[in-house]
């Protein structure tokens, strides 16, 4: 148990839907990042918060977009989904946001857009 | 840039049977730190170990063991007397110490690990 959780467990959407993935961190954990895993793939970045404010980004579009709250809890928005969007969405929490800061993940989002 | 490979896709073994995952990282920076997860068919990323790139030492963990070598960028996991539990897809990742913002932890693309009874 990483203390990690998120929500909802599954989601299935349509090309051009918005879609808004939550989750809530370990208490006192600083910083969550976001990954997008594909089928047979490892995690991808997608983004970094760190105190609310973004702290890096991988390689994704500006359609992903991204929120941290006070309260360890955090969102991804997807908008104008694509079939291509389809996997899991992981979210990791850590204390810090340096290298040699382990990552504590959640269990996943699945998303499949028809 | 930095680089994870993991060139072993799926592996098969018989329950009891020692194997090795292997990990080749590339990187530019001296200051890195690697990581092992493992992802069972639940889907959440089980952390296992993190090591500083100043570490060369082996560590043991039960039946876990990771060697790390510098010289060939290295840093392959084993697993002894393995059981069905064991079954799972393994993860090596890097991270860089100066944290490029666009570049947190690579991971590589997995290891599919069967343990058959």
């Amino acid at each position: 148990e990483t203390g990690v959780t998120q929500s909802p467990t599954h989601l299935i959407k349509t090309r051009g839907q918005q879609v808004t993935l939550r989750c809530s961190s370990q208490s006192g954990h600083n910083t969550v990042s976001w990954y997008q895993q594909a089928l047979g793939q490892g995690p991808q970045f997608i983004f970094q918060y760190y105190r609310e404010e973004e702290n890096g980004r991988g390689n994704f579009p500006p359609r992903f977009s991204g929120l941290q709250f006070p309260n360890y809890s955090s969102e991804l928005n997807v908008n104008a989904l694509e079939l291509d969007d389809s996997a899991l969405y992981l979210c990791a929490s850590s204390l810090g946001a340096w290298g040699s800061d382990t990552q504590y993940f959640g269990p996943g989002t699945r998303l499949t857009v028809l | 840039a930095q680089k994870v490979t993991q060139a072993q896709t799926e592996i098969s073994v018989v329950e009891k049977e020692d194997v090795t995952l292997d990990c080749v990282y590339e990187t530019r920076d001296t200051t890195y730190y690697l990581f092992w997860y493992k992802q069972p068919p639940s889907g959440e990323l089980v952390f296992l170990i993190r090591r500083n790139s100043f570490d060369e030492q082996n560590e043991i963990s039960g039946r876990y063991s990771w060697n790390f070598q510098k010289s060939t960028s290295s840093f392959n996991f084993t697993i002894t007397a393995s059981q069905v539990v064991d079954s799972a897809v393994y993860f090596c990742a890097l991270s860089e110490a100066r944290m490029n913002r666009d570049d947190k932890i690579i991971f590589g693309k997995g290891t599919r690990l069967h343990i058959l009874p």
